[in-house]
């Protein structure tokens, strides 16, 4: 149980273009869904914290025009990268958690943008 | 602010060999800790957790112990096998449930 999953895997898109990446938990329903950011070699970074229904958190120095996250459902969470440039290339890694405090991850979607 | 601090890999071990990675850590006030596994083309995996000073998280033949005096939150295993070969990630969480991760430590076990 407690499988979460991410669409797509791999991306690759044009500078100035917007990617949208889905984050989706298949057998629970997900209170709260947060997103990271991981650069080779290094930590994984939250970027937000977002809760069903209401307006994302974001940690300080993310850019939330830049990072749209939306989180309509208790199954369904999106990021969307607006006018992506190659500094926004990276791996992104989406986490789920019911009403424990446990966090269940999604296998990451990696970002590449030319 | 909190930081977590672990070895740099990768590791690389023989079947059978004993296995530390070694995690120590920073925050304000009384944080749990937690040890998660990545394999290939996987999420990340919760392994173990503790949640207070002393205790110690086990799971699948790893160990870990919360060590508040020396701040530290070591994996071991005594026995490593081929199937563990992955990257750990040493993590911590402070108030509001965030984790702050370690860089990950990559572990290949040869036969």
């Amino acid at each position: 149980g407690a499988v979460v999953s991410q669409h797509p895997s791999w991306v690759i898109c044009k500078s100035g273009t917007s990617v949208k990446i889905e984050c989706r938990s298949l057998d629970f329903q997900a209170t709260t869904m947060f997103w990271y950011r991981q650069f080779p070699k290094q930590s994984l970074m939250l970027m937000a914290t977002s809760n069903e229904g209401s307006k994302a958190t974001y940690e300080q120095g993310v850019e939330k025009d830049k990072f749209l996250i939306n989180h309509a459902s208790l199954t369904l969470s999106t990021l969307t990268v607006t006018s992506a440039h190659p500094e926004d290339s990276s791996f992104y890694i989406c986490s789920a958690r019911d009403w424990g405090d446990e966090q269940f991850f999604g296998p990451g979607t990696r970002l590449t943008v030319l | 602010g909190n930081s977590v601090t672990q070895m740099e890999g990768p590791v690389t071990l023989s079947e059978e060999a004993f296995l530390t990675i070694n995690c120590t850590y920073t925050a304000t006030g009384y944080p749990s800790l937690f040890w998660y596994v990545q394999y290939p083309g996987e999420g990340l995996q919760l392994l173990l957790k503790a949640t207070k000073a002393d205790d110690k998280g086990s799971n699948k033949g790893f160990e870990a112990t919360y060590r508040k005096e020396t701040t530290s939150f070591h994996l071991e295993k005594g026995s490593v096998q081929v199937s563990d070969s992955a990257v750990y990630f040493c993590a911590l969480t402070g108030g509001g449930n965030k984790l702050t991760f370690g860089t990950g430590t990559q572990l290949k076990v040869e036969l």
